[in-house]
């Protein structure tokens, strides 16, 4: 059984649309996170929700807009998609945020492509 | 963002050890030293962490200097699946930053047969 699944795999769109990413963790954990990896390969933190709360909100255009249902989903819904929106997105859950001692559990990752 | 120094690559042979180091000598006291690895077309995946104290799991060994600004990760025998790209992050204990992983480039490591 998959942890941390997102759906879909793969996401090619052209400039303009909008689409979701969804994501479910199985874990039972508190803490989920949005994380872009560019095409440079470097992985940043976009947000987090603990417990359907945001808690980080790392300056992201508003055109990205997290939504959390239930403390086991996190979707991310990009408006007006944008060419430099192409990336990898990995979605990760963790038992809190703020332990050290609670290690992240990251899905498979989403590729978006923006023509 | 990224407050470690990595090696870009490293290269080891199947079943030997493999010694993986990290700088960090900014680390502020409450900062713990974590290691993330990432396989080809996947997402990251937690290796170890600590604060003070070598570590040891049942994936690798994690060596921490005694004044905290440099690291090693040891994997004992590096096996095909093991090569990867393998991340050094300092997560913050406390502050601004609490709660966020900083990944940096990370050493690719290649296991040859």
């Amino acid at each position: 059984d998959t942890a941390v699944s997102q759906t879909p795999k793969y996401l090619v769109t052209q400039m303009g649309n909008d689409k979701s990413i969804k994501c479910e963790q199985n874990l039972g954990h508190d803490t989920m996170y949005w994380y872009k990896q560019d095409s440079k390969k470097f992985l940043k933190i976009m947000f987090s929700y603990n417990n359907k709360e945001l808690i980080i909100n790392e300056t992201v255009p508003n055109r990205f807009s997290p939504k959390s249902p239930d403390k086991a989903h996190l979707n991310l819904h990009i408006n007006s998609l944008e060419l430099g929106d192409s990336a990898v997105y990995f979605c990760a859950s963790s038992q809190r945020w703020d332990d050290n001692n609670s290690p992240l559990h990251f899905g498979n990752g989403t590729r978006l492509t923006v023509t | 963002d990224a407050k470690t120094t990595q090696p870009n690559s490293m290269e080891s042979n199947e079943e030997e050890p493999v010694h993986l180091p990290c700088n960090h000598s900014t680390i502020s006291g409450t900062d713990y030293i974590h290691w993330y690895r990432q396989l080809p077309s996947q997402g990251p995946e937690y290796v170890i962490h600590g604060l003070t104290s070598n570590v040891n799991n049942r994936m690798a060994s994690l060596a921490i200097a005694e004044d905290r600004k440099s690291s090693t990760l040891i994997l004992h025998r590096a096996t095909l699946r093991d090569a990867a790209v393998y991340y050094c992050i300092l997560r913050a204990d406390r502050g601004s930053t609490l709660g966020r992983l900083y990944f940096g480039r990370g050493t690719q490591l290649t296991v040859w047969p």
